[in-house]
């Protein structure tokens, strides 16, 4: 069967130092990958999402990047983070396009 | 724009009840919409999956109905439990652009012993 895996599940960092959130999944091959957001009161938001290895697409224009190492290895970076970056980072994957997606257990992000 | 609303935002009902929980959305050109479960602190798990072709999509106690053309789906959990205590989210992927997921801010329930 497949799973996800985040790491870490909490973080606390100080403004203006680097990140980096890992997520992998186990059991398929060439899935498509996703980073999501979701802040106090507010819906889910789209961050990145990638559809092979080096393939990453932006939705939002972000302090953050992402990057796809190896086919189910998902990297969420930042080189300074800002205290708008606070919440909880979730990662998701799915088969392909309009299937399913399963997610993460998430990472939450504190600023200070 | 997709938008995405849920309604009630909570909901607290005794156990045993039937309960319909609320989703509505903006663009009716849709791909698929998907109904998570989230407890707290913790991910989301993915209830149903009904595609734009579809009415309706049943799994245990869990039904989703979906109305394209109104916009609107709904989750009926019938003889609710304390473990259905959650937040249910509402996702909504549109057609014509990829990957495009718009999700609801949610209806947290708690269902009371």
């Amino acid at each position: 069967s497949q799973t996800i895996h985040q790491w870490p599940a909490t973080l606390v960092q100080p403004v203006g130092s680097p990140l980096s959130l890992e997520c992998t999944v186990e059991g398929t091959s060439n899935p498509n990958l996703y980073w999501y957001r979701q802040a106090a009161g507010r819906g889910l938001q789209l961050l990145f999402y990638s559809v092979g290895i080096g393939q990453i697409s932006s939705e939002v224009p972000q302090n953050l990047s992402a990057s796809r190492p190896q086919d189910r290895q998902f990297i969420l970076s930042s080189k300074k983070l800002l205290l708008s970056d606070s919440g909880f980072y979730l990662c998701a994957w799915s088969v392909r396009q309009g299937q399913p997606q399963h997610f993460g257990d998430g990472t939450r992000l504190s600023i200070l | 724009k997709q938008e995405v609303t849920q309604i009630p935002a909570a909901l607290s009902v005794p156990e045993g009840e039937n309960l319909v929980l609320n989703c509505s959305f903006t663009d009716s050109a849709i791909y698929n919409l998907q109904w998570f479960r989230q407890d707290p602190g913790k991910g989301l798990t993915s209830l149903l999956l009904i595609q734009s072709s579809q009415r309706e999509q049943t799994s245990g106690r869990l039904n989703a109905s979906l109305d394209k053309s109104s916009g609107r789906s709904t989750l009926y959990i019938a003889a609710s439990q304390p473990g259905d205590s959650a937040t249910y989210l509402c996702a909504v992927m549109n057609s014509g652009g990829y990957q495009k997921v718009t999700f609801g801010i949610g209806t947290k329930l708690q269902v009371i012993p």
